[in-house]
């Protein structure tokens, strides 16, 4: 089947490096995806990365692949208090066209 | 564009009443999804449309929970009757399948509160 699991919760200190874990099932997958929510807000897409591609980089977000493990990272490099939120990792649906499973949700607390 | 537009944006209402919650998707979208963001179960895709047609129904609820796409640019999701455990943010999102990246964009949610 098609699943997205995330850790629930990452603190870091302001000026740090957050890395935010997802690991997903779908070995067929061409699209995956990082979204972001401000509080109050709906999601927003933050970046993307295709399947045949182990990392890309904008500006403080990295994103890496494992395509072996079927593991994504997000990593923000010097993260700041603005990028409290909640990221969402999500994948495209092989099986289902246009539709995107979404993990469940990681809290990043960036602490001053 | 002025994005997905939902209304109402805050909704309270009364255990057994009936809830219709809104969606403008942006202009030349085809696909249209409904979400439900609660604590307890995250984020669940309740159905999407594709060319106003809906395609996978498979994360409503139950009965109480109908979903209509009378045209292109218009969307309800009404729930009846209410219940309080269907307190949530129901978002709505829209995408374009000639964007390579298939992004969904969404909507600000609206927040309900059955009491």
């Amino acid at each position: 089947g098609e699943d997205v699991e995330q850790s629930l919760f990452l603190s870091v200190r302001e000026g740090d490096s957050s890395v935010i874990n997802c690991t997903y099932t779908d070995s067929s997958s061409t699209y995956l995806y990082w979204y972001k929510q401000e509080p109050g807000a709906g999601l927003q897409l933050l970046t993307y990365i295709f399947s045949n591609m182990d990392m890309k980089q904008d500006q403080r977000l990295t994103v890496l692949l494992n395509k072996k493990d079927k593991h994504l990272s997000l990593r923000i490099a010097d993260t700041q208090t603005g990028d409290s939120a909640i990221y969402f990792c999500a994948e495209l649906s092989s099986s289902n066209t246009g539709k995107l499973i979404f993990g469940q949700g990681t809290t990043l607390q960036v602490k001053p | 564009d002025a994005g997905v537009i939902q209304s109402p944006r805050h909704e309270v209402t009364e255990m057994g009443q009936e809830v219709t919650l809104r969606c403008k998707p942006i202009s030349g979208h085809d696909y249209l999804f409904w979400y439900r963001q609660t604590m307890m179960r995250g984020l669940e895709l309740l159905i999407y449309f594709n060319n106003n047609v809906p395609i996978d129904d498979s994360g409503m609820p139950e009965d109480r929970f109908s979903a209509k796409m009378p045209n292109a640019s218009f969307s309800t999701l009404k729930i009846q009757p209410s219940e309080p455990r269907d307190s949530a943010v129901y978002f709505c999102a829209s995408s374009f399948y000639g964007d390579p990246w298939e992004t969904q964009y969404f909507g600000p949610g609206t927040r309900l509160l059955v009491l």
